[in-house]
């Protein structure tokens, strides 16, 4: 099965700068990456998704790149802002379900 | 708010108890999935159903066990609850049976568990 593995663990970024976060998957039949952000106690909420037909998604300060070849995705914050801080879930889709990363918990220090 | 309800939003029970967690999908998704999220294991799938029939199926422990009814509510039983059951766990949905063309999944607000 499908195995996914998010680095790093923990980040911290001071206020506007850049976050990166990274993911890789095993299972190559994989089509569907979405990202969720997690406050604490609450729901994860999507953030982002990306299909493996398209290499690059943005919306406003968030972006996903994939590279399906290296079965790898990343999740780029721009512009952090103190309202970012959170834990952030990758996740690929698994035949009907969703496999998550461990997740990294992401400070903003303002 | 993503459309999905779950209840209770707490739930504290003794090993041994048994007890049923509750999810209503978004209007007009069919599809249902339960999560377990704890420290150790992190989110973890459990089950999904769709339409009303048992679809995927994760790391779910035979004292636990879920269904899906005409009116695609689902309902999660955790019976012979152990220590190592407290949690929290979410349910999610989507419109159809999700499957390699990746449907988004919307989460509930959870119930946390805590078995004494």
């Amino acid at each position: 099965g499908e195995n996914v593995e998010q680095h790093p663990s923990t980040l911290s970024v001071q206020e506007g700068d850049s976050a990166v976060i990274k993911c890789t998957y095993s299972d190559s039949a994989s089509n569907y990456f979405p990202w969720y952000k997690q406050e604490l106690g609450k729901r994860p909420q999507l953030i982002i998704d990306i299909r493996s037909n398209v290499g690059e998604k943005k919306d406003q300060r968030i972006a996903v790149t994939l590279s399906k070849t290296a079965k790898h995705f990343s999740l780029h914050i721009t512009e952090t802002q103190p309202e970012d801080s959170a834990v952030y879930f990758c996740a690929a889709m698994d035949g009907n379900k969703l496999v998550f990363g461990a997740g990294t918990i992401l400070r903003v220090k303002s | 708010d993503s459309g999905v309800t779950q209840t209770p939003k707490h739930l504290i029970t003794a090993t041994g108890q048994r007890v049923t967690l509750r999810c209503s999908p978004r209007s007009g998704d069919l599809s249902v999935y339960w999560y377990q999220q704890s420290l150790d294991q992190g989110l973890q799938f459990l089950i999904q159903y769709y339409n009303g029939e048992e679809r995927a199926k994760g790391n779910i422990l035979e004292r636990f066990s879920a269904q899906q009814f005409p009116d695609l509510h689902s309902e999660l039983n955790l019976s012979s609850l152990e220590l190592g059951d407290s949690a929290l766990y979410f349910c999610a949905s989507s419109v159809t049976s999700g499957g390699y063309r990746g449907e988004t999944q919307y989460f509930g607000p959870g119930t946390r568990l805590l078995v004494l």
